[in-house]
Protein backbone atom coordinates (compact mmCIF):
# COMPACT_ATOMS: atom_id res chain seq x y z
CA UNK A 1 0.00 0.00 0.00
CA UNK A 2 1.78 3.31 -1.20
CA UNK A 3 -0.27 5.31 0.90
CA UNK A 4 -2.30 7.19 -2.17
CA UNK A 5 -6.19 7.58 -2.06
CA UNK A 6 -8.12 8.96 -5.18
CA UNK A 7 -11.24 11.75 -5.06
CA UNK A 8 -13.94 10.95 -5.79
CA UNK A 9 -14.09 7.23 -6.80
CA UNK A 10 -16.93 8.12 -8.83
CA UNK A 11 -18.43 10.70 -10.70
CA UNK A 12 -20.97 11.78 -13.40
CA UNK A 13 -21.24 14.97 -14.97
CA UNK A 14 -22.38 16.64 -17.93
CA UNK A 15 -20.76 18.59 -20.80
CA UNK A 16 -19.37 21.62 -21.14
CA UNK A 17 -18.88 21.28 -16.56
CA UNK A 18 -15.64 21.81 -15.14
CA UNK A 19 -14.13 18.70 -13.20
CA UNK A 20 -11.49 18.48 -10.66
CA UNK A 21 -10.09 14.70 -9.28
CA UNK A 22 -7.64 14.77 -6.20
CA UNK A 23 -4.62 12.35 -5.46
CA UNK A 24 -3.86 12.39 -2.04
CA UNK A 25 -0.34 10.35 -0.83
CA UNK A 26 0.88 9.80 2.95
CA UNK A 27 4.61 9.19 2.20
CA UNK A 28 5.83 13.18 0.91
CA UNK A 29 6.78 11.12 -2.52
CA UNK A 30 8.19 13.92 -5.05
CA UNK A 31 6.92 12.33 -8.23
CA UNK A 32 3.31 12.10 -9.26
CA UNK A 33 1.06 11.06 -12.16
CA UNK A 34 -2.11 11.35 -13.59
CA UNK A 35 -3.07 8.45 -16.51
CA UNK A 36 -6.37 7.61 -18.00
CA UNK A 37 -7.37 4.09 -18.86
CA UNK A 38 -9.63 3.35 -21.99
CA UNK A 39 -10.29 0.34 -24.22
CA UNK A 40 -7.17 -0.32 -26.50
CA UNK A 41 -5.01 2.11 -24.94
CA UNK A 42 -3.73 0.76 -21.80
CA UNK A 43 -3.00 3.78 -19.64
CA UNK A 44 -1.62 6.91 -20.96
CA UNK A 45 0.10 9.47 -19.27
CA UNK A 46 -1.48 13.04 -19.38
CA UNK A 47 0.47 15.06 -16.82
CA UNK A 48 3.32 14.42 -14.30
CA UNK A 49 4.69 16.45 -11.33
CA UNK A 50 8.50 16.52 -10.23
CA UNK A 51 8.01 18.78 -6.92
CA UNK A 52 5.62 21.43 -5.90
CA UNK A 53 4.70 23.61 -8.49
CA UNK A 54 7.00 21.86 -11.26
CA UNK A 55 4.56 20.10 -13.66
CA UNK A 56 4.20 18.99 -17.26
CA UNK A 57 2.36 17.42 -20.35
CA UNK A 58 2.02 13.94 -20.79
CA UNK A 59 0.98 11.81 -24.24
CA UNK A 60 -2.59 13.32 -24.15
CA UNK A 61 -2.75 16.42 -21.89
CA UNK A 62 -5.64 18.39 -24.14
CA UNK A 63 -8.57 19.49 -22.29
CA UNK A 64 -6.43 18.76 -19.24
CA UNK A 65 -4.50 21.11 -15.94
CA UNK A 66 -3.00 19.73 -13.30
CA UNK A 67 -1.96 21.75 -9.75
CA UNK A 68 0.42 20.95 -7.06
CA UNK A 69 0.63 23.58 -4.67
CA UNK A 70 1.75 20.90 -1.47
CA UNK A 71 3.63 17.41 -2.13
CA UNK A 72 0.65 15.59 -0.75
CA UNK A 73 -1.94 16.96 -3.42
CA UNK A 74 -2.10 16.49 -6.83
CA UNK A 75 -5.02 17.99 -8.76
CA UNK A 76 -6.31 16.90 -12.59
CA UNK A 77 -9.00 19.58 -13.82
CA UNK A 78 -11.03 18.41 -16.57
CA UNK A 79 -11.85 22.39 -17.89
CA UNK A 80 -14.72 21.77 -19.86
CA UNK A 81 -16.00 18.16 -19.87
CA UNK A 82 -16.17 16.14 -23.29
CA UNK A 83 -17.80 12.93 -23.81
CA UNK A 84 -14.45 11.90 -24.64
CA UNK A 85 -12.67 12.37 -21.29
CA UNK A 86 -15.24 9.86 -20.35
CA UNK A 87 -12.74 7.12 -18.58
CA UNK A 88 -11.43 5.62 -15.42
CA UNK A 89 -8.25 7.63 -14.63
CA UNK A 90 -5.35 6.99 -12.11
CA UNK A 91 -2.71 8.41 -10.08
CA UNK A 92 0.40 7.46 -9.63
CA UNK A 93 3.56 8.11 -7.13
CA UNK A 94 7.23 7.15 -7.42
CA UNK A 95 9.82 8.26 -4.75
CA UNK A 96 13.04 8.73 -7.28
CA UNK A 97 12.22 9.07 -10.70
CA UNK A 98 14.29 7.23 -12.89
CA UNK A 99 14.48 3.50 -12.83
CA UNK A 100 11.98 2.70 -10.19
CA UNK A 101 8.68 1.22 -9.62
CA UNK A 102 5.19 3.45 -9.81
CA UNK A 103 2.85 2.69 -7.39
CA UNK A 104 -1.02 3.59 -8.99
CA UNK A 105 -3.74 4.80 -6.47
CA UNK A 106 -7.53 3.12 -6.76
CA UNK A 107 -8.71 5.25 -9.83
CA UNK A 108 -11.80 7.54 -10.49
CA UNK A 109 -14.32 6.35 -12.62
CA UNK A 110 -15.19 8.94 -14.31
CA UNK A 111 -18.82 9.70 -16.90
CA UNK A 112 -19.33 12.44 -19.23
CA UNK A 113 -22.75 12.35 -20.41
CA UNK B 1 1.74 5.33 -33.50
CA UNK B 2 1.99 2.88 -29.93
CA UNK B 3 5.21 2.28 -29.39
CA UNK B 4 4.79 -0.39 -26.65
CA UNK B 5 2.42 -2.99 -27.94
CA UNK B 6 0.66 -6.52 -26.70
CA UNK B 7 -0.84 -8.46 -29.39
CA UNK B 8 -2.05 -10.65 -27.76
CA UNK B 9 -5.83 -9.37 -25.96
CA UNK B 10 -6.72 -12.55 -24.54
CA UNK B 11 -4.64 -15.69 -23.02
CA UNK B 12 -6.35 -18.81 -21.40
CA UNK B 13 -3.55 -21.25 -19.69
CA UNK B 14 -4.72 -24.36 -17.39
CA UNK B 15 -3.84 -24.03 -13.39
CA UNK B 16 -0.59 -25.63 -13.09
CA UNK B 17 0.96 -24.68 -16.74
CA UNK B 18 3.13 -21.70 -17.47
CA UNK B 19 1.78 -18.53 -18.64
CA UNK B 20 3.67 -16.50 -21.06
CA UNK B 21 2.52 -13.37 -21.64
CA UNK B 22 4.51 -10.73 -24.28
CA UNK B 23 4.98 -7.36 -25.16
CA UNK B 24 6.76 -5.51 -28.06
CA UNK B 25 8.68 -2.39 -28.12
CA UNK B 26 9.95 0.26 -30.89
CA UNK B 27 11.73 3.18 -29.08
CA UNK B 28 15.20 1.87 -28.05
CA UNK B 29 15.22 5.12 -25.61
CA UNK B 30 13.52 2.73 -23.17
CA UNK B 31 15.70 2.02 -20.34
CA UNK B 32 13.64 -0.13 -17.88
CA UNK B 33 10.44 -2.35 -18.43
CA UNK B 34 7.95 -3.59 -15.55
CA UNK B 35 4.69 -5.71 -15.79
CA UNK B 36 1.76 -4.76 -13.90
CA UNK B 37 -1.26 -7.16 -13.29
CA UNK B 38 -4.63 -5.58 -12.57
CA UNK B 39 -8.13 -6.73 -11.43
CA UNK B 40 -11.22 -5.13 -12.65
CA UNK B 41 -12.23 -1.87 -10.34
CA UNK B 42 -8.48 -1.66 -8.98
CA UNK B 43 -5.31 0.36 -9.87
CA UNK B 44 -2.28 -1.76 -11.23
CA UNK B 45 -0.31 -3.78 -9.22
CA UNK B 46 3.32 -3.74 -9.60
CA UNK B 47 4.23 -7.30 -10.16
CA UNK B 48 8.36 -7.34 -11.40
CA UNK B 49 10.89 -4.98 -13.95
CA UNK B 50 13.44 -5.38 -15.57
CA UNK B 51 16.48 -2.94 -16.43
CA UNK B 52 17.86 -2.42 -19.73
CA UNK B 53 21.11 -3.78 -18.80
CA UNK B 54 20.09 -7.33 -17.97
CA UNK B 55 18.57 -9.99 -19.79
CA UNK B 56 16.39 -12.02 -17.08
CA UNK B 57 14.67 -11.27 -13.90
CA UNK B 58 13.18 -14.08 -11.50
CA UNK B 59 10.99 -13.27 -8.36
CA UNK B 60 9.31 -16.41 -7.27
CA UNK B 61 7.04 -17.64 -9.69
CA UNK B 62 7.61 -14.31 -12.23
CA UNK B 63 10.01 -13.96 -14.88
CA UNK B 64 10.79 -11.78 -17.10
CA UNK B 65 12.66 -11.96 -19.93
CA UNK B 66 14.40 -8.98 -22.13
CA UNK B 67 15.53 -9.70 -25.89
CA UNK B 68 17.21 -6.17 -26.64
CA UNK B 69 17.98 -6.79 -30.11
CA UNK B 70 14.54 -7.80 -30.98
CA UNK B 71 12.95 -5.14 -28.68
CA UNK B 72 11.09 -7.53 -27.67
CA UNK B 73 10.28 -8.86 -23.73
CA UNK B 74 8.31 -11.49 -22.13
CA UNK B 75 6.64 -12.72 -18.51
CA UNK B 76 6.63 -15.96 -17.77
CA UNK B 77 3.91 -17.25 -14.80
CA UNK B 78 4.80 -20.83 -13.77
CA UNK B 79 3.22 -22.53 -12.06
CA UNK B 80 -0.46 -20.61 -12.89
CA UNK B 81 -2.86 -20.12 -10.10
CA UNK B 82 -6.85 -19.29 -10.47
CA UNK B 83 -5.33 -16.01 -8.27
CA UNK B 84 -3.57 -14.74 -11.30
CA UNK B 85 -6.70 -14.26 -13.35
CA UNK B 86 -6.22 -10.33 -14.06
CA UNK B 87 -5.26 -8.08 -17.09
CA UNK B 88 -1.38 -7.90 -17.60
CA UNK B 89 0.17 -4.82 -18.66
CA UNK B 90 4.10 -4.31 -19.82
CA UNK B 91 5.18 -1.05 -19.99
CA UNK B 92 7.89 0.66 -21.09
CA UNK B 93 10.14 3.77 -18.90
CA UNK B 94 11.70 6.95 -20.48
CA UNK B 95 13.27 9.63 -17.55
CA UNK B 96 12.18 13.16 -18.24
CA UNK B 97 13.04 15.51 -16.10
CA UNK B 98 14.48 12.90 -13.62
CA UNK B 99 10.54 11.67 -13.97
CA UNK B 100 9.81 8.76 -15.71
CA UNK B 101 7.68 8.59 -18.41
CA UNK B 102 5.47 5.07 -18.35
CA UNK B 103 4.26 3.96 -21.95
CA UNK B 104 2.16 1.38 -21.35
CA UNK B 105 0.58 -2.23 -23.97
CA UNK B 106 -2.61 -1.91 -24.69
CA UNK B 107 -2.84 -5.41 -21.60
CA UNK B 108 -3.46 -8.94 -22.22
CA UNK B 109 -6.28 -10.88 -20.01
CA UNK B 110 -5.24 -13.99 -18.34
CA UNK B 111 -7.69 -16.64 -17.55
CA UNK B 112 -6.64 -19.35 -15.72
CA UNK B 113 -8.36 -22.54 -16.01
CA UNK B 114 -9.25 -25.24 -13.29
Amino acid sequence: DAGITQSPRHKVTETGTPVTLRCHQTENHRYMYWYRQDPGHGLRLIHYSYGVKDTDKGEVSDGYSVSRSKTEDFLLTLESATSSQTSVYFCAISVHGGQETQYFGPGTRLLVL
Amino acid sequence: DQQVKQNSPSLSVQEGRISILNCDYTNSMFDYFLWYKKYPAEGPTFLISISSIKDKNEDGRFTVFLNKSAKHLSLHIVPSQPGDSAVYFCAASEGIQGAQKLVFGQGTRLTINP
